[in-house]
């Protein structure tokens, strides 16, 4: 069974601090981790990928496979960045993708 | 493009009643899934239809049913409801089969179902 663990469900920062969301995953196969992030009030959309291996927003996140981790970070937080945060998994490819599995979640708060 | 739209947005229901949630994906995709997203809790993967079909399904019970149409809009419906059913229900669409690197999946805003 596949299964996404977070295991911060708060975590506050103070702005210009650096902040790392956690995120281990189980997963017999070839996974596909994602971090998808839900401002206040708007949808849940997608953050980053891991095949993407881009910065968005200065967040990065790095898989590894050997301690089957994604965490997300930024070096300097900002306020806009608070938000609740989700990691995700899907296996690559095929019909299978589509179907999430999702992690509870982080919210983060930066402070001023 | 107005992306995955969803209604209603909010509703009340009995217990036992029954409810039909609708969804309608992002332009030029043909692939959606529902997920269920109860209170303090990420959210859970129900079904996915593709080409009118249910593909894949989580881990939920009978109660939960769903449907694609030819324009690859769809319906989540849940009968018999008990008290644990409310949630927010989320839809998702994608574009099957296309390259990972190139293929994101889109959520709707969703639709907030308390059952009373």
């Amino acid at each position: 069974a596949q299964r996404v663990t977070q295991p911060e469900k708060l975590l506050s920062v103070f702005k210009g601090a650096p902040v790392e969301l956690k995120c281990n995953y189980s997963y017999s196969g070839s996974p596909e981790l994602f971090w998808y992030v839900q401002y206040s009030r708007q949808r849940l959309q997608l953050l980053l990928r891991h095949i993407s291996r881009e910065s968005i927003k200065g967040f990065t996140a790095d898989l590894n496979k050997g301690e089957t981790s994604f965490h997300l970070k930024k070096p300097f937080a900002q306020e806009e960045d608070s938000a609740m945060y989700y990691c995700a998994l899907s296996r690559q490819g095929g019909t299978s993708y589509g179907k999430l599995t999702f992690g509870q979640g982080t919210i983060l708060t930066v402070h001023p | 493009d107005a992306g995955v739209t969803q209604s209603p947005t909010h509703l009340i229901k009995t217990r036992g009643q029954q409810v039909t949630l609708r969804c309608s994906p992002k332009s030029g995709h043909d692939t959606v899934s529902w997920y269920q997203q109860a209170l303090g809790q990420g959210p859970q993967f129900i079904f996915q239809y593709y080409e009118e079909e249910e593909r894949q399904r989580g881990n939920f019970p009978d109660r939960f049913s769903g449907h694609q149409f030819p324009n690859y809009s769809s319906e989540l419906n849940v009968n018999a409801l008990l008290l644990g059913d409310s949630a927010l229900y989320l839809c998702a669409s994608s574009l099957l089969g296309q390259p990972s690197s190139g293929n994101t999946i889109y959520f709707g805003e969703g639709s907030w179902l308390t059952v009373v």
